[in-house]
């Protein structure tokens, strides 16, 4: 069964302490693996997509990595504005359903 | 560009009552996903149509929800009878097609509270 798991549940940091998120996945054909930010009652929000191992993607302070059994969201000097829920996301096989994790909840505190 | 619009932000009612939700995706977007969200946990698929027709409701509960989208635009999901568990987000995303590359933008939600 295909199956996404994130690690920690919830990470607390200082403003300006670099920091990393796990997700790792055991599925069928991986197609892609995405990341998004939610914010608390919001919908989550498009960060990057992954397609193959040793891919890295990055955004102003995030950065995403892939390997063939996991992917890392790194957070360099991360700012109160980055506290959110990050979720990480499989597409897998021939199905464009997106399998989800539980989420990271990171909070940032000046 | 507009987003994913979903209405009611929130709903409340009382179990084996009924409720519909409201989606209205992106422009032009021919992929339409509900997926249910209950709190502390990732979002999970409950049906998905391309156009008009389905592509994937395996995992939609078909004895009490149902699903709708007619022309290829809005969608309405739809709960006959509710059950404590269906307490949850419900959130649509659509996206440009299916497959490849295929990048799913995520509406606000509608928060249901069953009692």
């Amino acid at each position: 069964e295909d199956q996404v798991t994130q690690s920690p549940e919830a990470l607390r940091l200082q403003e300006g302490e670099s920091s990393s998120l796990n997700c790792s996945y055991t599925v069928s054909g991986l197609r892609g693996l995405f990341w998004y930010r939610q914010d608390p009652g919001k919908g989550p929000e498009f960060l990057f997509t992954l397609y193959s191992a040793g891919e890295e993607k990055e955004k102003e302070r995030l950065k995403a990595t892939l390997t063939k059994k996991e992917s890392f969201l790194h957070i360099t000097a991360p700012k109160p504005e980055d506290s959110a829920t990050y979720l990480c996301a499989v597409q897998a096989g021939n199905t464009d359903k997106l399998i989800f994790g539980t989420g990271t909840r990171l909070q940032v505190f000046p | 560009e507009a987003g994913v619009a979903q209405s009611p932000r929130y709903k409340i009612i009382e179990k084996r009552q009924s409720v519909a939700f409201w989606c209205n995706p992106i422009s032009g977007h021919a992929t339409l996903y509900w997926y249910q969200q209950i709190l502390g946990q990732g979002p999970k698929l409950l049906i998905q149509f391309q156009n008009n027709g389905v592509v994937d409701d395996s995992q939609l509960p078909k004895d009490r929800f149902s699903a709708e989208r007619l022309k290829g635009v809005d969608s309405t999901l739809k709960i006959q009878p509710a059950k404590l568990e269906d307490s949850a987000v419900y959130l649509c995303a659509s996206s440009l097609v299916g497959g490849f590359e295929n990048i799913q933008y995520f509406g606000a939600g509608t928060r249901l509270s069953v009692l």
